[in-house]
């Protein structure tokens, strides 16, 4: 069985471009997570979605961030323009009625020069 | 105050060794208690998780948690050097997310 799906798997832009970070969760899950990870700050959730419904964007640092969960297996979690500072490791997770172990994605690494 | 907190180490003990890891949390509410491991460059993946006071067993894997301490524990015993990564506590309260401590750089010296 296939695990949680993230493209691209590494991601170097310049300043004020578009990003789009891809993921499809497990089959039959109905929470999905999106966090950053970067050494200063560790591991923060920006913006979880239950049945495709975002619950709690309140970890999305800014505007510049919005995420989208059109169907139950595929979200996107957009950064335009994007900032020398958004440079993280990105991850997608996904659980089973939100109580369960959540399941992490390989993460895309992004680099904006 | 952060929400979940850990040393963040290094901690460095010799293999076939105990190695205690710790995470204390602020949430009174928090209701399931979760321990990630992190290789270098990967993503977290889970080893164990509990939900009542008292230890949980699983291999050389022993959680433990104290909910009037707002403490939870993390012991591996006989140590390998396949045990070195990062170790996230992770803490979930009355919602459904997951709020993570910035970790502890385990390295099982040979």
């Amino acid at each position: 069985d296939a695990g949680v799906i993230q493209s691209p798997r590494h991601e170097v832009t310049e300043m004020g471009q578009e990003v789009t970070l891809r993921c499809k969760p497990i089959s039959g899950h109905d929470y999905l997570f999106w966090y950053r990870q970067t050494m200063m700050r560790g591991l923060e959730l920006l913006i979880y979605f239950n049945n495709n419904v975002p619950i709690d964007d309140s970890g999305m640092p800014e505007d510049r961030f919005s995420a989208k969960m059109p169907n139950a297996s595929f979200s996107t979690l957009k950064i335009q323009p994007s900032e020398p500072r958004d440079s993280a490791v990105y991850f997608c997770a996904s659980s089973l009625q939100g109580i369960h172990e959540q399941y992490f994605g390989p993460g895309t690494r992004l680099t904006v020069t | 105050q952060k929400e979940v907190e850990q040393n963040s180490g290094p901690l460095s003990v010799p293999e076939g060794a105990i190695a205690s890891l710790n995470c204390t949390y602020s949430d009174r509410g928090s209701q399931s208690f979760f321990w990630y491991r992190q290789y270098s460059g990967k993503s977290p993946e889970l080893i164990m998780f509990i939900y009542s006071n008292g230890d949980k067993e699983d291999g050389r894997f022993t959680a433990q948690l104290n909910k009037a301490s707002q403490y939870v524990s993390l012991l591996i015993r006989d140590s390998q050097p396949s045990d070195s990564a990062t170790y996230l506590c992770a803490v979930r309260g009355s919602a459904r997310q997951l709020t993570f401590g910035s970790g502890t750089q385990l390295t099982v010296l040979p």
